[in-house]
Parts: structure tokens; sequence; C-alpha cells
């Protein structure tokens, strides 16, 4: 069965644009968990979606923004973005309930030049 | 709120040394607490978890027990080996994943 797959694998943009990542769950998965990893701040959690529905959300500003599908797809949005969004972005699967474990992607590494 | 506190790296060991990290977890409530591992390029794996306390976790020779008294779930393993390098993260979960720094283990042959 596919795992978690997040593309694209590499982005660079630059200050000021707007990038859009991808992430498609496991199938059966009606959970999405978003993280921000970077070596000074660690995994820090952005949002999670469940069945279209934003559930729970980390602490980051409103520049940064997600969606999911009715197929359990979901992608993350950073508008204007600046030279301190760069990190690896991981997005995580399973079926929704608590306690369970996550299956994480392989990221996707945003350089923001 | 919720925190993970994890002993900071980077730690090198020798080929079938013996392995602690230690986690301390603040928390509201019952929460789940994870290990997870993560080799280079790639994402996260759990790799052992504990729902309850004094609940022991274990997969690949890796142990971990939930102690509720001192609030920890250290990572253990009796004899590492080569391919046990990567980053190990603690975690816990209530309403949502809280990591600890991670710490980084490098095994020498």
């Amino acid at each position: 069965k596919a795992g978690v797959t997040q593309t694209p694998r590499y982005l660079i943009k630059t200050r000021g644009q707007q990038v859009t990542l991808s992430c498609s769950p496991i199938s059966g998965h009606r959970s999405v968990s978003w993280y921000q990893q970077t070596p000074g701040q660690g995994l820090q959690f952005l949002f999670e979606y469940f069945s279209e529905t934003q559930r729970n959300k980390g602490n980051f500003p409103g520049r940064f923004s997600g969606r999911q599908f009715s197929n359990s797809r979901s992608e993350m949005n950073v508008s204007t973005l600046e030279l301190g969004d760069s990190a690896l972005y991981l997005c995580a699967s399973s079926f929704g309930d608590k306690g369970e474990k996550l299956f994480f992607g392989s990221g996707t590494q945003l350089s923001v030049l | 709120g919720n925190s993970v506190t994890q002993m900071e790296g980077p730690v090198t060991l020798s080929e079938e040394a013996f392995l602690t990290i230690n986690c301390t977890y603040t928390a509201t409530g019952y929460p789940s607490l994870f290990w997870y591992v993560q080799y280079p390029g790639e994402g996260l794996q759990l790799l052992l978890k504990a729902t309850k306390a004094d609940d022991k976790g274990s997969n690949k020779g890796f142990e971990a027990t939930y102690r509720k008294e001192t609030t920890s779930f250290h990572l253990e393993k009796g004899s590492v080996q080569v391919s046990d390098s990567a980053v190990y993260f603690c975690a816990l979960t209530a309403r949502q994943l809280t990591f600890g720094s991670g710490t980084q283990l490098t095994v020498l042959p």
C-alpha cells in the first residue's frame, strides 16, 4: 500500500512569493496534519484537517493556510514568503483517532531566498 | 500547555554499546507517548508508543516505559548498531503531537 506522498520534494522561492505544497495521504486515512521542521525550532505543528475540516491549529501566522479535499488530499499554502519560512514541511496522515500513530511523508524542502 | 524536553545531542556511541535517551514531558490529562525516528532524507517513522502509565513500548530492540510519577519516557536499547544512526524524537499527543527537539545518534563501527 502506498505511503504518504508529498510534492514537490524541493522548492526554491524568493521573498514575497507564495507557495503551495501538496500531500496525498495513505488510502483510507481521513486525517492529515502538517508540521514545520527547522534546525532552530525543531518540529512544530501547523494544522490538522479531518474530513475536509480544520480540526486543530498551531501557533503560526495567517500567512500559513491549508485545505483538504473530499479525497483526503491536502494542500498547504504560504503567502508572502519570508526567509524564516525556509524549512522542511512534513505531512502526516492517520485514520483520525486520538492517540493513534501518524504516518509521515518524506517532506518538502522549501528554501526562501 | 504541553511540552516535551529531550536529552540534548549529539550522542556518539560504539556499536554494541548501551543507549539511553532521556525524555520528560509536561501535559494535562493522560497523553499518549511516542518515540519517532528520522533517517537522513526521510520523514519520521513511529518507533514505539505507550498509551497509559506503566505501559512499555518496544520495537526493534528499543524500549521505553511510560512513567507517570516521574513524567518520563526514556528510550533504551541494549546493543546499538550502525544502522540505528538517526535522529530520535520523543513526542506526546493530546489534541496534537508535540515533539521534543530531537537527539542525533551516531553509532560508529
